[in-house]
């Protein structure tokens, strides 16, 4: 069964630490997503990638960074967590060229900032 | 800017109901259209997917319809069950743009027994 693994299901933070999300994907797709997900806002991509090493902003980059040096896996990085960045973060991954299909996603971390 | 919106925010119905969820999108040149379930504290499933070319795909009880020229799209779910208590999204692929899925706000759907 395909999967997208994402590392942690509930995390707890303090304001200021440095924060990592771990995605890994099994299926060797290329693109990977990150999202995040508040209620009444609906999904909201933070960054996206097309390729190891390569990434691209999406609509709501700041306070974020990604990392992506093995193909299989994709990491999201609050570099300085803030409170406003609590909320349920979601990675997808999907072969090139196949538009909105072949989509899977993660079960989703839920980060508390305190 | 291309946008995808979903009302209700939440709906209620009672146990064997039909019911019909809606999603309207700015810009008709869509690549294609999705439909997913989220249940709580969980990621996301896909339901159904209409490719642009296409009106209407059915998945058991579920049948979801676009019409481009209007910007909607609708999911049709009959008999419904409890089971089906969940969120559903809906997500747009446009042509041109940003290679992204552009989601909607979802609607969060509670069938009460």
């Amino acid at each position: 069964d395909v999967k997208v693994t994402q590392s942690s299901r509930y995390l707890v933070k303090r304001t200021g630490e440095k924060v990592f999300l771990e995605c890994v994907q099994d299926m060797d797709h290329e693109n990977m997503f990150w999202y995040r997900q508040d209620p009444g806002l609906g999904l909201r991509l933070i960054y996206f990638s097309y390729d190891v090493k390569m990434k691209e902003k999406g609509d709501i980059p700041e306070g974020y960074s990604v990392s992506r040096e093995k193909k299989e896996r994709f990491s999201l990085i609050l570099e300085s967590a803030s409170t406003n960045q609590t909320s349920m973060y979601l990675c997808a991954s999907t072969l090139p060229g196949q538009g909105g299909s072949g989509y899977t996603f993660g079960s989703g971390t839920r980060l508390t900032v305190v | 800017k291309q946008e995808v919106t979903q009302i209700p925010a939440a709906l209620s119905v009672p146990e064997g109901e039909n019911l019909v969820l809606n999603c309207s999108f700015t810009d008709s040149a869509i690549y294609n259209l999705q439909w997913f379930r989220q249940d709580p504290g969980k990621g996301l499933t896909s339901l159904l997917l209409i490719q642009s070319s296409q009106r209407e795909q059915t998945s058991g009880r579920l049948n979801a319809s676009l019409d481009k020229s209007s910007g909607r799209s609708t999911l049709y779910i009959a008999a419904s069950q409890p089971g089906d208590s969940a969120t559903y999204l809906c997500a747009v692929w446009w042509i041109q743009g940003a290679q992204k899925l552009v989601f909607g706000q979802g609607t969060r759907l509670t069938i009460n027994p």
